[in-house]
């Protein structure tokens, strides 16, 4: 069964510092997706990154980027110079993948994010 | 593109009583989940339509809950009776296998209390 991992329960960090948020995965699957969702105080889940696990590529999106890699089952994100309105819960998650779409997302436990000025 | 409408925002409820939860997941898309995210946990899925058929539904727990997806659009899901466990938030979402990168959509998910 797929399993995602989020060892981190909360982390504090001072804006403009450097943060990386852990994700580990446990799957059987030789195809699959990996996902990085931001959850802030309001409750949406919003959208961050889809990763094919054929694409082992790291990905970075302005103060955002993500290290995937296949050899230890990992798939971190890190946010550079982090700023207060990063203050949220992050969750990453697994999904199968079925013929290019992708099954239900399982997800981690989250890592709750604090940014202070 | 609208998004996923979830209604209501916020209940309230006695335990024992029944609620239900509303989804109108974007247009086209033919998946529809609903997940429960009980307070400092992950999302569960509960259960899985592909149009108006179920996919998966292995952790909805059929003596209380219940869903549906009647001409495969919009979808309700039921609890009946109401345990206190299931305060939780529920989500929905909705996806298509035209999406491509783009992933899953979230709705802003129904936040029950049940005391």
């Amino acid at each position: 069964a797929q399993k995602v991992t989020q060892a981190q329960t909360e982390i504090s960090v001072v804006e403009k510092e450097d943060v990386t948020l852990d994700c580990v995965y446990e799957t059987r699957d030789t195809t699959y997706y990996l996902f990085w969702y931001k959850q802030p105080p309001s409750g949406e889940l919003v959208f961050l990154i889809r990763r094919n696990s054929f694409d082992e590529q790291n990905e970075i999106s302005g103060r955002y980027s993500w290290n995937f890699q296949k050899s230890t089952s990992s798939f971190n994100f890190t946010i550079t110079a982090s700023q207060v309105v990063d203050s949220a819960v992050y969750f990453c998650a697994h999904s199968r993948a079925y013929g290019g779409s992708q099954g239900n997302l399982i997800f981690g436990k989250g890592t709750k994010l604090s940014v202070k000025p | 593109e609208a998004g996923v409408a979830q209604s209501p925002r916020y209940k309230i409820i006695e335990k024992r009583q029944s609620v239900a939860f509303w989804c109108n997941p974007i247009s086209g898309h033919a998946t529809l989940y609903w997940y429960q995210q009980i307070l400092g946990q992950g999302p569960k899925l509960l259960i899985q339509f592909q149009n108006n058929g179920v996919v998966d539904d292995s952790q909805l727990p059929k003596d209380r809950f219940s869903a549906e997806r009647l001409k495969g659009v919009d979808s309700t899901l039921k609890i009946q009776p109401a345990k206190l466990e299931d305060s939780a938030v529920y989500l929905c979402a909705s996806s298509s296998l035209r999406q491509g990168y783009v992933g899953y959509t979230f709705g802003s998910g129904t936040r029950l209390t049940v005391v």
